[in-house]
């Protein structure tokens, strides 16, 4: 298996340019969750679905901040209009209910 | 609220000793931890992780121990190695949190030759 899939790998946009982010996670897997990796406050989970449906965003910072999971292979996590502070590494992980969830390689965003 | 703590941002030890790496929580209800290794330019990957109905769980150099009395959980690393240099994290399932997972901030292990 291919393991999860993100793309773009690195992004560098100007501020108050829209970003996204794309996520395809193991074949099979029923739920799947968007980090934030940063120094300030690690790794944080911003929101994550199970059998496509989103069910719990507490942790998206903003309203600037929204994901998608159209079907059971495909996400997104778009930023709009992107910030200096919203720099960071983003993962996408998936899991077949369980408790271990699988990593995808990251997308390291700069907006400058 | 930082519900899983890591206290310790780096860690070095020798090739060959022991590496401990610490990990404390204040949710009781967590009922599952488990430890996630990652190297620089990639995703973190799962490790070990042990129920919270048991007190250790064995694999290989890697040994996971849990105090619930305490609410404190510990990698051991025996021995340490070179390419066990990387950041760990800590992380703890609740089911009456939606079954997702809390992680910890991460401790930067480096194992000098």
């Amino acid at each position: 298996d291919a393991g999860v899939i993100q793309s773009p790998r690195h992004e560098v946009t100007e501020m108050g340019q829209e970003v996204t982010l794309r996520c395809k996670p193991i074949s099979g897997h029923n739920s799947l969750f968007w980090y934030r990796q940063t120094m300030m406050r690690g790794l944080e989970l911003l929101i994550y679905f199970n059998n496509n449906v989103p069910i719990d965003d507490s942790g998206m910072p903003e309203d600037r901040f929204s994901a998608k999971m159209p079907n059971a292979s495909f996400s997104t996590l778009k930023i709009q209009p992107s910030e200096p502070r919203d720099s960071a590494v983003y993962f996408c992980a998936s899991s077949l209910q369980g408790y271990e969830q699988y990593f995808g390689p990251g997308t390291r965003l700069t907006v400058t | 609220d930082q519900q899983v703590k890591q206290n310790s941002p780096s860690l070095s030890v020798q090739e060959g000793r022991i590496s401990i790496l610490n990990c404390d929580y204040t949710n009781s209800m967590f009922d599952y931890f488990l430890w996630y290794k990652k190297y620089p330019a990639e995703g973190p990957t799962f490790l070990i992780s042990i129920s919270s109905i048991k007190d250790k769980n064995e694999d290989g150099r890697f040994t996971v121990f849990l105090n619930k009395s305490a609410k404190h959980l510990s990698l051991h690393i025996v021995p340490s190695q070179p390419g066990d240099s990387a950041v760990y994290f800590c992380a703890a399932h609740s089911y009456n949190q939606g079954g997702k997972l809390i992680f910890g901030q991460g401790t930067e292990l480096s194992v000098k030759p």
